[in-house]
């Protein structure tokens, strides 16, 4: 298994540019979920998904838009690029969501984006 | 969301055993305990989880206080790898992972 991979690693985008972060996953997992971490801090929830066609929002979701049509991949999407959305981006997999709290997470290797 | 609290920073010597607290005095019947890690310029990894009895894996030995009010992350030989942010985590049923700042692990040669 791949487990959760992310693209790109790196990317540079103009303010007010659109860019679209890929997570996919191979391992069936019906949650998935994106993050952004600041320099020093830990991770704060954009979005995330209870499977294909569900989504909903964590605590930072200004700015950001996801959608889920397939179990496998879950894409954020940054519709006006802005400063303040410089951070390292994760996403992460876990097994079904309606489970107990005993389900861990798989993260991705993370895409660090700088907005100029 | 319940919350944890954790010291920000610890340094412990190569080879020694490391003691890494967590408080969570508002914790509910229901919520697990998860640790994970993060070493630097890599997203976060599963360490280990509990409910109620004291747990052990590969990695590390997770000890929980009888009133389930603290716990206690223990690894038993630090390595120059171990070095790392640790999070504690509470988790219930149907409910997101929230990461706090975590503790700072920096192990000495």
């Amino acid at each position: 298994n791949a487990g959760v991979t992310q693209t790109p690693k790196f990317q540079v985008l103009k303010t007010g540019q659109s860019m679209t972060l890929q997570c996919a996953q191979d391992m069936n997992h019906e949650y998935m979920s994106w993050y952004r971490q600041d320099p020093g801090m830990g991770l704060r929830l954009i979005h995330y998904s209870v499977g294909a066609g569900i989504t909903d929002q964590g605590e930072v979701p200004n700015g950001y838009n996801v959608s889920r049509s397939t179990t496998e991949d879950f894409p954020l999407r940054l519709l006006s690029a802005a400063p303040s959305q410089t951070s390292v981006y994760f996403c992460a997999s876990s097994p079904p969501w309606g489970g107990t709290g005993t389900y861990e997470q798989y993260f991705g290797p993370g895409t660090r984006l700088t907005v100029t | 969301d319940a919350k944890t609290t954790q010291p920000n920073s610890m340094e412990s010597n190569e080879e020694e055993p490391v003691h890494l607290p967590c408080n969570h005095s508002t914790i509910s019947g229901t919520d697990y305990i998860h640790w994970y890690r993060q070493l630097p310029s890599q997203g976060p990894e599963y360490v280990i989880h509990g409910l109620t009895s004291n747990v052990n894996n590969r990695m590390a030995s997770l000890a929980i206080a009888e009133d389930r009010k603290s716990s206690t992350l223990i690894l038993h030989r630090a390595t120059l790898r171990d070095a790392a942010v640790y999070y504690c985590i509470l988790r219930d049923y149907g409910q997101n992972f929230v990461f706090g700042p975590g503790t700072r692990l920096s192990v000495l040669p």
